[in-house]
């Protein structure tokens, strides 16, 4: 069976501070994907990023990082320097042979970013 | 963006009829999702399809069917509308499974009451 916790329910930060998102995840397959989707008060899903499990290396992407480890099945999401703009709903999702390779969503991470 | 129309956006409908909730696309791409979002469960999967008139059910598949006739429609039904299936409903593609490519692209999503 495949498992995405996201144990933060709610997040609440000023702007200008940095915050991590937390992704734990479970799963039999050895070779599986890992996801980060971002929800807007719009309402649309926007990919993110997409990690292979044979792909430890960290990314970068501008205010955005990823720490993936496999070591305590953790991915998770670091935002710099927050800004109001990336108040929004973020959703971790994990791919894999057990689920058919459908994405398999945690229950989302709400982050405000205040003035 | 990702060619991926829902319709219809909202809709409001009584229990006990059929509904039915399209999404098309114009990419191509092999595999289709409807995932439904409910509050305090992030996105379930509903049902998937891998190609033209193959499709499988997905976690929460109870209540609704699903048809896919030509590559670009997979079409989603709710046979007997209940209260509980009020969600908002959201169709994605997928190009591949289980490569680099596994990314899923997401439709603006269709809003559903069932009063």
């Amino acid at each position: 069976a495949q498992k995405v916790t996201q144990a933060q329910t709610e997040i609440s930060v000023v702007e200008k501070e940095d915050v991590t998102l937390d992704c734990v995840y479970e799963t039999r397959d050895t070779t599986y994907y890992l996801f980060w989707y971002k929800q807007p008060p719009s309402g649309e899903l926007v990919f993110l990023i997409r990690r292979n499990s044979f792909d430890e290396q960290n990314e970068i992407s501008g205010r955005y990082s990823w720490n993936f480890q496999k070591s305590t099945s953790s991915f998770n999401f670091t935002i710099t320097a927050s800004q109001v703009v990336d108040s929004a709903v973020y959703f971790c999702a994990l791919s894999g042979s057990a689920s058919g390779y459908a994405l398999n969503f945690g229950k989302g991470t709400s982050l405000l970013v205040t003035p | 963006d990702a060619g991926i129309t829902q319709s219809p956006r909202h809709k409001v409908t009584e229990t006990g009829t059929p509904v039915t909730l399209r999404c098309h696309q114009t990419e191509n791409h092999r595999y289709m999702y409807w995932y439904r979002q409910d509050p305090g469960h992030g996105l379930r999967l509903i049902h998937y399809s891998y190609g033209v008139k193959d499709t499988d059910k997905g976690e929460v598949s109870d209540g609704y069917s699903v048809s896919r006739s030509k590559t670009e429609d997979f079409l989603l039904t709710l046979e007997s509308a209940t209260s509980s299936q009020t969600s908002v409903y959201f169709c994605a593609i997928s190009e591949s499974l289980g490569t680099a490519n596994t990314e899923a692209f997401f439709g603006q999503g269709t809003r559903l009451t069932v009063v």
